[in-house]
Protein backbone atom coordinates (compact mmCIF):
# COMPACT_ATOMS: atom_id res chain seq x y z
CA UNK A 1 0.00 0.00 0.00
CA UNK A 2 1.04 3.40 -0.69
CA UNK A 3 2.82 5.34 2.51
CA UNK A 4 2.82 8.92 3.64
CA UNK A 5 5.76 10.28 3.85
CA UNK A 6 6.08 12.04 6.89
CA UNK A 7 9.09 14.98 8.16
CA UNK A 8 11.03 15.64 9.97
CA UNK A 9 11.41 12.42 11.99
CA UNK A 10 12.46 14.82 15.12
CA UNK A 11 12.16 18.07 16.38
CA UNK A 12 13.62 19.64 19.57
CA UNK A 13 12.21 22.96 20.55
CA UNK A 14 12.24 25.08 23.03
CA UNK A 15 9.16 25.94 25.12
CA UNK A 16 7.48 28.53 23.44
CA UNK A 17 8.88 28.55 20.20
CA UNK A 18 6.86 26.94 17.09
CA UNK A 19 6.71 23.30 15.63
CA UNK A 20 5.28 22.03 12.28
CA UNK A 21 5.59 18.62 11.17
CA UNK A 22 4.48 17.41 7.51
CA UNK A 23 2.61 14.70 5.33
CA UNK A 24 3.24 14.21 2.01
CA UNK A 25 1.84 11.49 -0.38
CA UNK A 26 2.06 10.90 -4.26
CA UNK A 27 -1.31 9.99 -4.64
CA UNK A 28 -4.69 11.91 -3.88
CA UNK A 29 -5.77 11.17 -0.31
CA UNK A 30 -9.98 10.91 0.40
CA UNK A 31 -9.30 12.43 3.85
CA UNK A 32 -6.51 12.35 6.23
CA UNK A 33 -5.86 11.98 9.62
CA UNK A 34 -3.38 12.66 12.89
CA UNK A 35 -2.68 11.41 15.69
CA UNK A 36 -0.55 11.72 19.39
CA UNK A 37 1.37 9.54 21.07
CA UNK A 38 2.47 10.70 24.91
CA UNK A 39 5.56 9.00 25.79
CA UNK A 40 4.34 5.59 27.21
CA UNK A 41 1.04 6.20 25.72
CA UNK A 42 -0.98 4.75 22.68
CA UNK A 43 -2.19 7.17 19.75
CA UNK A 44 -4.67 9.40 20.29
CA UNK A 45 -6.83 11.01 17.67
CA UNK A 46 -6.85 14.45 17.08
CA UNK A 47 -8.60 15.46 14.05
CA UNK A 48 -9.82 14.38 10.59
CA UNK A 49 -9.09 16.51 7.49
CA UNK A 50 -11.62 15.87 4.56
CA UNK A 51 -11.76 18.77 2.16
CA UNK A 52 -9.36 20.30 -0.27
CA UNK A 53 -7.28 23.32 1.26
CA UNK A 54 -9.26 22.98 4.56
CA UNK A 55 -7.82 24.49 7.41
CA UNK A 56 -8.67 23.21 11.23
CA UNK A 57 -7.17 24.15 14.77
CA UNK A 58 -7.72 23.05 18.20
CA UNK A 59 -6.47 26.04 19.78
CA UNK A 60 -2.79 25.90 19.63
CA UNK A 61 -2.86 23.31 16.57
CA UNK A 62 -3.27 24.31 13.47
CA UNK A 63 -4.47 21.47 11.03
CA UNK A 64 -4.40 22.02 6.83
CA UNK A 65 -5.00 19.73 4.28
CA UNK A 66 -3.42 20.38 1.07
CA UNK A 67 -5.48 21.76 -2.12
CA UNK A 68 -4.33 19.33 -3.95
CA UNK A 69 -5.09 16.53 -0.97
CA UNK A 70 -1.69 15.20 -1.38
CA UNK A 71 -0.52 17.05 1.72
CA UNK A 72 -0.78 17.76 5.25
CA UNK A 73 0.76 19.72 7.67
CA UNK A 74 0.05 20.06 11.88
CA UNK A 75 1.84 23.33 13.64
CA UNK A 76 1.88 23.74 17.10
CA UNK A 77 2.05 27.78 18.54
CA UNK A 78 4.06 28.22 21.34
CA UNK A 79 5.08 24.57 22.52
CA UNK A 80 4.53 24.23 26.16
CA UNK A 81 5.65 20.75 27.80
CA UNK A 82 2.53 19.21 27.43
CA UNK A 83 2.93 19.38 23.60
CA UNK A 84 5.78 16.37 24.31
CA UNK A 85 5.21 13.07 21.91
CA UNK A 86 5.23 11.40 18.54
CA UNK A 87 2.73 12.91 15.89
CA UNK A 88 1.97 10.86 13.21
CA UNK A 89 -0.36 11.16 10.21
CA UNK A 90 -2.56 8.14 8.73
CA UNK A 91 -4.63 8.05 4.83
CA UNK A 92 -7.21 5.75 5.08
CA UNK A 93 -6.64 4.97 1.47
CA UNK A 94 -4.31 2.89 1.97
CA UNK A 95 -6.20 0.81 4.69
CA UNK A 96 -4.77 3.00 7.44
CA UNK A 97 -1.03 3.19 7.23
CA UNK A 98 0.88 5.68 9.03
CA UNK A 99 3.63 7.96 8.29
CA UNK A 100 6.79 7.76 10.38
CA UNK A 101 5.84 9.92 13.08
CA UNK A 102 7.51 13.59 14.11
CA UNK A 103 8.66 12.94 17.72
CA UNK A 104 8.64 16.62 19.08
CA UNK A 105 10.61 17.38 22.66
CA UNK A 106 10.43 20.25 24.02
CA UNK A 107 13.01 22.08 26.12
CA UNK A 108 11.47 24.07 29.55
CA UNK B 1 -15.76 6.63 21.78
CA UNK B 2 -15.05 2.86 21.23
CA UNK B 3 -13.15 0.70 24.03
CA UNK B 4 -10.66 -1.84 22.79
CA UNK B 5 -9.15 -3.50 25.06
CA UNK B 6 -5.83 -6.18 24.56
CA UNK B 7 -5.83 -8.96 26.63
CA UNK B 8 -2.22 -8.68 27.55
CA UNK B 9 -0.46 -5.79 29.12
CA UNK B 10 3.30 -7.52 29.48
CA UNK B 11 4.65 -10.85 27.86
CA UNK B 12 7.83 -12.83 28.10
CA UNK B 13 8.09 -15.89 25.92
CA UNK B 14 11.24 -18.00 25.00
CA UNK B 15 12.13 -18.87 21.21
CA UNK B 16 9.98 -21.14 19.50
CA UNK B 17 6.65 -20.74 22.03
CA UNK B 18 3.34 -19.82 20.69
CA UNK B 19 1.78 -16.34 21.45
CA UNK B 20 -2.02 -15.22 21.36
CA UNK B 21 -2.96 -11.83 21.65
CA UNK B 22 -6.29 -11.42 22.06
CA UNK B 23 -8.03 -7.84 21.14
CA UNK B 24 -12.16 -7.31 22.04
CA UNK B 25 -13.89 -3.50 21.06
CA UNK B 26 -17.20 -2.71 22.50
CA UNK B 27 -19.11 -1.05 19.42
CA UNK B 28 -19.60 -3.65 17.22
CA UNK B 29 -17.20 -2.04 14.23
CA UNK B 30 -16.23 -3.84 10.96
CA UNK B 31 -12.79 -2.22 11.24
CA UNK B 32 -9.89 -3.88 12.88
CA UNK B 33 -6.07 -3.61 12.87
CA UNK B 34 -2.89 -4.85 14.52
CA UNK B 35 0.41 -2.65 14.31
CA UNK B 36 3.90 -3.36 15.72
CA UNK B 37 5.50 -0.31 16.79
CA UNK B 38 9.44 -0.18 16.85
CA UNK B 39 11.31 2.75 18.28
CA UNK B 40 13.07 4.83 14.80
CA UNK B 41 10.16 2.71 12.85
CA UNK B 42 6.52 3.99 13.33
CA UNK B 43 3.80 1.87 13.43
CA UNK B 44 3.75 -0.78 11.02
CA UNK B 45 0.93 -2.94 9.93
CA UNK B 46 0.54 -6.32 10.16
CA UNK B 47 -3.03 -7.53 9.41
CA UNK B 48 -6.10 -5.98 9.33
CA UNK B 49 -10.25 -7.29 8.72
CA UNK B 50 -13.08 -5.49 7.50
CA UNK B 51 -15.36 -8.06 8.64
CA UNK B 52 -16.04 -11.40 10.00
CA UNK B 53 -13.75 -14.04 8.74
CA UNK B 54 -12.30 -11.49 6.54
CA UNK B 55 -8.15 -10.62 7.19
CA UNK B 56 -6.04 -8.95 4.78
CA UNK B 57 -2.20 -8.87 4.71
CA UNK B 58 -0.43 -5.80 5.45
CA UNK B 59 2.98 -4.48 5.32
CA UNK B 60 4.81 -7.32 7.58
CA UNK B 61 2.46 -10.14 7.76
CA UNK B 62 5.42 -12.97 7.91
CA UNK B 63 5.48 -14.85 10.93
CA UNK B 64 1.99 -13.76 11.87
CA UNK B 65 -1.63 -15.11 11.51
CA UNK B 66 -5.02 -13.51 12.96
CA UNK B 67 -8.11 -14.88 13.11
CA UNK B 68 -11.99 -12.89 13.20
CA UNK B 69 -14.75 -15.52 14.33
CA UNK B 70 -16.86 -12.66 15.90
CA UNK B 71 -16.92 -9.09 14.99
CA UNK B 72 -15.93 -7.77 18.41
CA UNK B 73 -12.50 -9.99 18.23
CA UNK B 74 -10.04 -9.93 16.29
CA UNK B 75 -6.71 -12.15 17.66
CA UNK B 76 -2.99 -12.12 16.48
CA UNK B 77 -1.50 -15.56 16.78
CA UNK B 78 2.67 -15.92 16.31
CA UNK B 79 3.11 -19.66 15.82
CA UNK B 80 6.33 -19.84 16.55
CA UNK B 81 8.00 -17.05 17.94
CA UNK B 82 11.30 -15.21 17.46
CA UNK B 83 13.57 -12.55 18.69
CA UNK B 84 12.32 -9.80 16.06
CA UNK B 85 9.05 -10.00 17.17
CA UNK B 86 9.71 -8.44 20.30
CA UNK B 87 7.94 -5.15 19.74
CA UNK B 88 4.83 -3.55 20.79
CA UNK B 89 1.31 -4.62 19.38
CA UNK B 90 -1.43 -2.64 19.13
CA UNK B 91 -4.53 -3.56 18.43
CA UNK B 92 -6.80 -0.99 16.56
CA UNK B 93 -10.46 -0.52 15.60
CA UNK B 94 -12.08 2.28 13.08
CA UNK B 95 -14.72 3.70 14.70
CA UNK B 96 -17.91 5.17 12.39
CA UNK B 97 -16.60 8.95 11.90
CA UNK B 98 -13.69 6.72 10.55
CA UNK B 99 -11.21 7.73 13.11
CA UNK B 100 -9.01 4.96 15.18
CA UNK B 101 -9.24 3.74 19.04
CA UNK B 102 -6.11 2.17 20.13
CA UNK B 103 -5.51 -0.30 22.78
CA UNK B 104 -3.27 0.01 25.20
CA UNK B 105 -0.55 -2.49 23.89
CA UNK B 106 0.93 -5.69 24.25
CA UNK B 107 4.30 -5.70 24.94
CA UNK B 108 5.87 -8.74 23.82
CA UNK B 109 9.42 -9.80 24.85
CA UNK B 110 11.04 -12.99 23.45
CA UNK B 111 13.78 -14.26 25.18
Amino acid sequence: GQQVMQIPQYQHVQEGEDFTTYCNSSTTLSNIQWYKQRPGGHPVFLIQLVKSGEVKKQKRLTFQFGEAKKNSSLHITATQTTDVGTYFCAGPDNDMRFGAGTRLTVKP
Amino acid sequence: DVKVTQSSRYLVKRTGEKVFLECVQDMDHENMFWYRQDPGLGLRLIYFSYDVKMKEKGDIPEGYSVSREKKERFSLILESTSTNQTSMYLCVCRGLAGELFFGEGSRLTVL
